[in-house]
């Protein structure tokens, strides 16, 4: 089973700062089976990035990931004030899904 | 536009059956591809994958609860249903469904609500 480890936990950064979150899998994994997701308090998660690098559909293009191999990348190029929650990386294999602990983006 | 809304107990006894339902339009499980998932987040923890069911009736689950677990299609009332036998509080977790649109899509583009399930006697 692949696990997917999310670094760092905790972020904290000020709004117009640029965030840059961490998945790294146990072993390599095709860049098409991870995705990226946000969730603020109460809601449920939000499709940010398919395919490693594809923003999904109204995603602002602020938010961007990349990555290969076994390390993979969301950044988010200014935080904006609506964008402070926590963010799941999230893996495809074999038939079923796996997703990371989650770094949460805090108000510095 | 499509939707999705989950509904069912809010609460259950332990070793009771769990059953919730995916209530959904904007998009038929008879085309090609698409597929509904079953998602769970206990409080203040991750998501856990659970299960899928896709538009050809094919079902894959989460190894850790296969033999807890049924996931059925309503083609024609637009419902999925989660069927999770013997429940136990470490169960207690929002429950989602959401929206797989493609073979090609390995993510889940289209969430519901989420409902909150607690298991406690």
């Amino acid at each position: 089973e692949i696990v997917l480890t999310q670094s760092p936990g905790t972020l904290s950064l000020s709004p117009g700062e640029r965030a840059t979150l961490s998945c790294r899998a146990s072993q390599d994994i095709s860049s098409r089976f991870l995705a990226w997701y946000q969730q603020k308090p109460g809601q449920a998660p939000r499709l940010l990035i398919f395919g490693a690098s594809n923003r999904a559909t109204g995603i602002p293009d602020r938010f961007s990931g990349s990555g290969s191999g076994t390390d993979f990348t969301l950044t988010i190029g200014r935080l904006d004030p609506e964008d402070f929650a926590v963010y799941y990386c999230q893996h495809y294999d074999s038939s079923r899904w796996t997703c990371g602990q989650g770094t949460k983006v805090e108000i510095k | 536009q499509i939707t999705l809304r989950e509904s069912g107990p809010a609460l259950v006894k332990p070793t009771q059956t769990l059953t919730l339902t995916c209530t959904f339009s904007g998009f038929s499980l008879t085309t090609r591809g698409v597929s509904v998932g079953w998602i769970r987040q206990p409080p203040g923890k991750a998501l856990e994958w659970l299960g899928i069911v896709y538009w050809d009736d094919d079902e894959r689950y989460s190894p850790s609860l296969r033999n807890r677990l049924t996931i059925t299609k309503d083609t024609s009332k637009n419902e999925v249903v989660l069927i999770m036998t013997n429940m136990d509080p470490v169960d207690t977790a929002t429950y989602y469904c959401a929206h797989r649109p493609n073979l090609d899509t390995y993510a889940f583009d289209v969430w519901g609500q989420g409902r909150v399930v607690t298991v406690s006697s």
